[in-house]
């Protein structure tokens, strides 16, 4: 079964940077669009940013543009997030996806933003 | 802005069916907008229900279906078990790339 494992979640100061990535054990990973999707504590699930299949093309939500970068890497199967400029409104719970339609998700990875 | 509307809340009884919606604020909701449909518990990580308006995710149950009713998206549970007590989040493709989804309703089996 496909698994999507994040990682590289943790506590950072307001302006800080930090990068996840999401590594993808199936054998497909090429093939998809991926996605990352946010959770803020007791909040719903918000679409960050997608990638194609080759990263040619990305696109992002509003409030993170400029900020975050979405990128990935077919031959390690891994997609990643470098977020820059960390806002205490970026704490989430961030899950990668796979395919613009989100097929599975990841377990998620915690991002805390606080001083 | 592009807002995606769900019901908050909703209840069902055991055994009952429950259909929950997703709209937008302006225009209605279409096969165009390929409608998504996500459970989640708490602590959990979202599993995918629907798919393309009304396209099951594998291991997904036959209870769950998916349709375009009026106006808006629409997630059926026929049958509804005491497992089903979760939150539902729809989402919506609507255009140049972008996803965006409903705040979610909140679903009682009680």
């Amino acid at each position: 079964e496909v698994q999507l494992v994040e990682s590289g979640g943790d506590l950072v100061q307001p302006g800080g940077s930090l990068r996840l990535s999401c590594e993808d054990s199936g054998f497909t990973f090429s093939s998809y669009w991926m996605t990352w999707v946010r959770q803020a504590p007791g909040k719903g699930l918000e679409w960050v940013a997608n990638i194609n299949q080759d990263g040619g093309e990305k696109n992002y939500v509003d409030s993170v543009k400029g900020r975050f970068t979405i990128s990935r890497d077919n031959a390690k199967n891994s997609l990643y997030l470098q977020m820059n400029s960390l806002r205490e409104e970026d704490t989430a719970v961030y899950y990668c996806a796979k395919g613009q339609q989100m097929g599975r998700w990841g377990q998620g990875t915690l991002v805390t933003v606080s001083s | 802005q592009t807002v995606v509307t769900q019901e908050p809340s909703f209840s069902v009884s055991p055994g009952g069916t429950v259909t929950l919606t997703c709209g937008l604020t302006s225009g209605s909701v279409s096969t165009s907008h390929y409608p998504s449909w996500y459970q989640q518990t708490p602590g959990q990580a979202p599993r995918t229900l629907i798919y393309s308006t009304n396209t099951r995710s594998s291991g997904v149950p036959d209870r769950f279906s998916g349709s375009i009713l009026g106006n808006k998206a629409a997630l059926t549970i026929t049958g509804a078990q005491a497992d089903d007590e979760s939150d539902y989040y729809c989402v919506l493709y609507v255009g140049r790339g972008f996803w965006v989804f409903g705040g979610g309703t909140k679903l009682t089996v009680l």
